[in-house]
């Protein structure tokens, strides 16, 4: 259980495009998900909160209009990185909270590498 | 303080042998110190986690120390295998927000 999946695995789009990613939690509800972001031989950043039914909250540094965040429902958050640019080439990982099972407890997607040529 | 400082860096040891990564935070209001394991073009996957009110929990051959006072904790892997070779994260979150900070990451060889 409390698996937690992201599409597409990778994607390379051009510069100036937009691009969207999807992260679901298969097996469980989760009112809160969470988007990070990993550069290369680095460490997560959190990048926003998503919570289902109202708008994200951004981390400090983080370009709210860049980086759109839906959470529609209890199953499903979105981020559509906007005119994406080289800089926004990185690996973008969610993650869903089980309210049910815990409140701590964070499971991580598999991720989605970013390309930006 | 929202950092969580990790060390070492990069860590190598023999197989069958103790693995050890420490880390230390600031912020007093952190109340649940996950460990992440994480394999190369993965997202990375919870090994064991505790909340301040443990000094110790251990889960197989995974174990964390949690010294409160110091605030550090530490992940210790008995008997590492090669196949325990990865990246080792740990977080710091407080539970009513959920947001997780990580530390700088762990790159652990076990060699055979």
């Amino acid at each position: 259980g409390a698996v937690v999946s992201q599409h597409p695995s990778w994607v390379i789009c051009k510069s100036g495009t937009s691009v969207k990613i999807e992260c679901r939690s298969l097996d469980f509800q989760a009112t809160t998900m969470f988007w990070y972001r990993q550069f290369p031989k680095q460490s997560l950043m959190l990048m926003a909160t998503s919570n289902e039914g109202s708008k994200a909250t951004y981390e400090q540094g983080v370009e709210k209009d860049k980086f759109l965040i839906n959470h529609a429902s209890l199953t499903l958050s979105t981020l559509t990185v906007t005119s994406a640019h080289p800089e926004d080439s990185s690996f973008y990982i969610c993650s869903a909270r089980d309210w049910v099972l815990s409140t701590d407890t964070q499971y991580f997607g598999p991720g989605t590498r970013l390309t930006v040529l | 303080q929202q950092q969580v400082k990790q060390s070492p860096q990069s860590l190598i040891v023999q197989k069958g042998g103790i693995s050890i990564i420490n880390c230390a935070y600031e912020n007093t209001a952190f109340d649940y110190f996950p460990w992440y394991q994480q394999f190369p073009g993965k997202g990375p996957a919870l090994l064991i986690a505790i909340r301040p009110d443990v000094s110790e929990k251990k889960e197989g051959r995974f174990t964390i120390s949690f010294n409160k006072s110091a605030k550090q904790f530490s992940l210790h892997i008995m008997d590492s295998q090669p196949g325990d070779s990865a990246t080792y994260f740990c977080a710091a979150s407080r539970s009513n927000t959920g947001k997780l900070i990580f530390g700088q990451g762990t790159t652990l060889q076990v060699k055979p």
